[in-house]
């Protein structure tokens, strides 16, 4: 089973600032990333899939990178209601599996 | 738009069979494969299966033995049933689907609490 790991688990984070989130595959795993954001009481919603192709309707200050084993999801210039967490996901092998999430608090 | 909506029982008891149905509206059933994940405070999110309405699907090892996923096409409808469950398996539950070019969620359903308990 792929584990994916994400840094930090927590981040807080003034408007206008900008947020790096990394997740780190235990293999390579090419470009079968995805990222989702989740706010409280909702579903996870897609934002970012196959790395860096972001999803349609997503607000381009959500930016994806990576290949192999380190990814990267970029949100420039944070507003409050980005306020979420946001996890990462591998559709690489089976069983798919998510990271452990990153709460992003808004200062 | 694409919309899913999870029914079934909200409490379970232990050793019993949880059993969910997913309704699909705004996308064909026959179009995509059709995804149970689960998530619990102590593990997260994880993907329990993935089904194609011809039969094609696969289960998470883990899971794999006590865990169905079947599509009725008739109904625009999948489910899920897990057999002997236990306080574990107490977690919100979401139907989804897998689109997007493949292995990626892209519509989720507003997902549901199951609770095992006596």
């Amino acid at each position: 089973e792929i584990v994916l790991t994400q840094s930090p688990d927590f981040q807080s984070v003034t408007p206008k600032e900008k947020v790096t989130i990394t997740c780190r595959a235990s293999q390579s795993i090419g470009s079968s990333l995805h990222w989702y954001q989740q706010k409280p009481d909702q579903s996870p919603k897609l934002l970012i899939k196959y790395a860096s192709q972001s999803f349609s309707g997503v607000p381009s200050r959500f930016s994806g990178s990576g290949s192999g084993t380190d990814f990267t999801l970029t949100i420039n210039s944070l507003e409050a209601e980005d306020a979420a967490t946001y996890y990462c996901h591998q559709s690489s092998s089976l069983p798919q599996t998510f990271g452990q999430g990153t709460k992003v608090e808004i200062k | 738009q694409v919309q899913l909506q999870e029914s079934g029982p909200g409490l379970v008891k232990p050793s019993e069979t949880l059993s969910l149905t997913c309704t699909v509206s705004g996308a064909s059933i026959s179009s995509y494969y059709w995804t149970w994940i689960r998530q619990s405070p102590g593990k997260g999110l994880e993907w329990i299966g993935y089904m194609y309405y011809t039969g094609s699907g696969n289960y998470n090892p883990a899971l794999k033995s006590r865990v169905t996923i079947s599509v009725d096409t008739s109904k625009k409808q999948f489910s899920l049933k897990l057999s002997s469950v236990t306080a574990a398996d107490t977690a919100v539950y979401y139907c989804a689907r897998e689109g997007g070019g493949g292995g990626v969620f892209d519509y989720w359903s507003q997902g549901t609490l199951v609770t095992v308990s006596s």
